[in-house]
């Protein structure tokens, strides 16, 4: 199983609100990651997760929170956004936190009204 | 937010031709690549990788080369079919642990 999964595929959110987008991958990848993705624009690192720990965040405001609650599960917890925010998120998982392929599932596509 | 008419550049062939997409990475000392392909409304999906040891390595009619010197990167399809439509990133991995930085895109028009 070569897969990373995503929910919830579409989300639609309040400048008040608050949410989770969740990922999941049963590869035993011991590396996972969010990235965010505007409109015809290369993906954007935001987090990396080694071993379930938080090793980088590539400045990201507090707004997103992250969480690795095992080492298949990566969450997103999401709180006062802005419409700026809106984009399709990523998650991707890697074999190990080195230089290795990332596998990349379908992507949350997050509107902030 | 979005830059107005911000337009990928798009490389148009025709079905059964040759395809090469070109990407110039930034870091000298980038020791890894992957080329991905995003179709609408999908995640990346690897298409191949390549290690700075390497000037070149073939896949499954995609074949991928790297030129040092002059810091380039490049992916060849052979025989273009209507489903390699997409757009094509590639990916450089800086020396600083697992962090890859993802080149502007081509989007690849194959016409029929």
């Amino acid at each position: 199983d070569t897969e990373v999964t995503q929910t919830p595929k579409h989300l639609v959110m309040g400048m008040t609100n608050k949410k989770s987008l969740k990922c999941e991958q049963h590869m035993g990848h011991r590396a996972m990651y969010w990235y965010k993705q505007k409109a015809k624009k290369p993906p954007e690192l935001m987090f990396v997760y080694s071993y379930e720990k938080l090793s980088i965040n590539e400045s990201v405001p507090s707004r997103f929170s992250p969480e690795c609650p095992n080492s298949s599960l990566l969450n997103l917890h999401l709180h006062a956004l802005q419409p700026e925010d809106s984009a399709l998120y990523l998650c991707a998982s890697s074999q190990d936190p080195g230089p290795y392929e990332q596998y990349f599932g379908p992507g949350t596509r997050l509107t902030v009204t | 937010g979005e830059s107005v008419g911000l337009h990928l550049p798009t490389l148009s062939v025709q079905e059964g031709d040759n395809s090469i997409i070109n990407c110039a990475y930034s870091n000298s000392a980038s020791d890894y690549f992957i080329w991905y392909k995003q179709e609408s409304g999908k995640g990346p999906q690897f298409i191949i990788d390549i290690r700075s040891n390497m000037d070149k390595r073939q896949g499954q009619r995609v074949t991928v080369l790297l030129n040092k010197t002059v810091k380039h990167l490049s992916l060849q399809i052979a025989a273009t079919q209507p489903g390699d439509s997409a757009v094509y990133f590639c990916a450089e991995n800086s020396n600083n642990f697992n962090k890859f930085y993802f080149g502007s895109g081509t989007k690849l028009n194959v016409k029929p």
